[in-house]
């Protein structure tokens, strides 16, 4: 059981702007720890989006962007195409274990 | 470029020991941490542990802590990921990635990412 919840599933048109949270707690992400969000393309390996918070690796389209606001956090994603219908997962780390590099529980993103 | 090349899928037992893989190439292995994460049959992604290549020093996730090990050879620039005795429930596809942990940020993220191995557990 995580403790950075998303939901399970997002959807939208192409064009529109999708967003989805992260939710976590005063042990992780409320205690000011970074978060980080990762992309899994059907049948590849994960690849990193995002990183503290609203940092963009070389590569990652601008239609990408993060956030992070008090225990929770944001990925969105404007100018939606058929090519970023895939799982997502947000990151970051929890105080509460020793040395846990928690991981969301996902969010599937269904291009309509 | 950063690579990291996973060894191929196994088939094994209950019971039965397991080694993979995880060749860096590309940067200096030393100098980054390297982890593994599951990830079961249409599950999400968990953290099992991490290794520092340079001097081995290793953490484990407490969900995994005793029931793998992790180890490099600096060597040859791989790691490793290693099962005793495997159960059904080890069932899944590993994957291996470069760990970056920038302290003065407080940043720990996962950059670059093996291809995967798969293991499947059958009797």
């Amino acid at each position: 059981q995580s403790v950075l919840t998303q939901p399970p599933s997002v959807s939208g048109a192409p064009g529109q702007r999708v967003t989805i949270s992260c939710t976590g707690s005063s042990s992780n992400i409320g205690a000011g720890y970074d978060v980080h969000w990762y992309q899994q393309l059907p049948g590849t390996a994960p690849k990193l989006l995002i990183y503290g918070n609203s940092n963009r690796p070389s590569g990652v389209p601008d239609r990408f962007s993060g956030s992070k606001s008090g225990t929770s956090a944001s990925l969105a994603i404007t100018g939606l195409q058929a090519e970023d219908e895939a799982d997502y997962y947000c990151q970051s780390y929890d105080s509460s274990l020793s040395d846990n590099y928690v991981f969301g529980t996902g969010t599937k993103v269904t291009v309509l | 470029e950063v690579q990291l090349v996973q060894s191929g899928a196994e088939v094994k037992k209950p019971g039965e020991s397991l080694k993979i893989s995880c060749k860096g190439s590309g940067y200096s292995f030393t100098s980054y941490w390297i982890g593994w994460v599951r990830q079961m049959p249409g599950k999400g992604l968990e953290w099992m542990g991490i290794i520092y290549p340079g001097d081995s020093d290793t953490r484990y996730s407490p969900s995994f802590q005793g029931q793998v090990t992790i180890s490099a050879d600096k060597s040859i620039s791989t790691a490793y990921l290693q099962w005793s005795s495997l159960k059904a429930s080890d069932t899944a596809m590993y994957y291996c990635a470069r760990f970056r942990a920038e302290y003065s940020s407080g940043w720990y993220y996962f950059d670059y990412w093996g291809q995967g191995t798969l293991v499947t557990v059958s009797s």
